[in-house]
């Protein structure tokens, strides 16, 4: 059972340069969340799908999009990547009132 | 508005020392909160809901609503509880989450 599955796991990107990060869970899980890791910031949501074919902003949305695809996988892109995006990036995944399952992060460096 | 607050960036302690990680929170409605660990360059993994009260790792932690805190303890730590812990809360019915910045612990022997 892999839980939650993030690729890739390390990106270097160029400014300007488009990217997506893909996100798949296999716990049939209604619940996505995409959130960024910054040194002394903790984490902070991106986007959230409350359930397949919906998504809502979170507290740093600007930058990026979403897409829940199906039930399992729930992407996140950078039209045209920038220096501040740098971060390690977290999938995570829950239902009902169980508590989040987060997967093992993306490393993406912006030159 | 609702706020997570670890006061410590770093907490340094000896094995077999107590350790307590901060945890301060702001929420008008019923607060539901988490710990998280994250070991070295892994994945977060839940150590504790309020809800549960369970005592995982030798960790516990008590949802104190008139100070606003939930406060992790444990006795005596160990060289393998060096990590960097998060507190949560609960902010919506649709399991959004708000992070404190977190707290490196570092146990040395």
């Amino acid at each position: 059972n892999a839980g939650v599955t993030q690729t890739p796991k390390f990106q270097v990107l160029k400014t300007g340069q488009s990217m997506t990060l893909q996100c798949a869970q296999d716990m049939n899980h209604n619940s996505m969340y995409w959130y960024r890791q910054d040194p002394g910031m903790g984490l902070r949501l991106i986007y959230y799908s409350a359930s397949e074919g919906t998504t809502d902003k979170g507290e740093v949305p600007n930058g990026y999009n979403v897409s829940r695809l199906n039930k399992r996988e729930f992407s996140l892109r950078l039209e045209s990547a920038a220096p501040s995006q740098t971060s390690v990036y977290f999938c995570a995944s829950k239902t009902g009132d169980q508590p989040q399952h987060f997967g093992d992060g993306t490393r993406l460096s912006i030159l | 508005a609702q706020r997570v607050t670890q006061p410590e960036k770093l907490l340094s302690v000896f094995k077999g020392a107590p350790v307590e990680l901060k945890c301060n929170y702001s929420y008008s409605g019923s607060p539901e909160l988490f710990w998280y660990v994250q070991y070295s360059r892994q994945r977060l993994q839940l150590l504790l809901r309020h809800i549960s009260r369970e005592s995982i790792k030798g960790f516990t932690a008590d949802l104190n609503k008139g100070e606003t805190s939930f406060h992790l303890k444990k006795p005596f730590a160990q060289e393998e509880d060096s990590a960097m812990y998060y507190c949560a809360l609960l902010i919506n019915s649709w399991g959004k989450l708000q992070f404190g910045a977190g707290t490196q612990v570092v146990v040395t022997p």
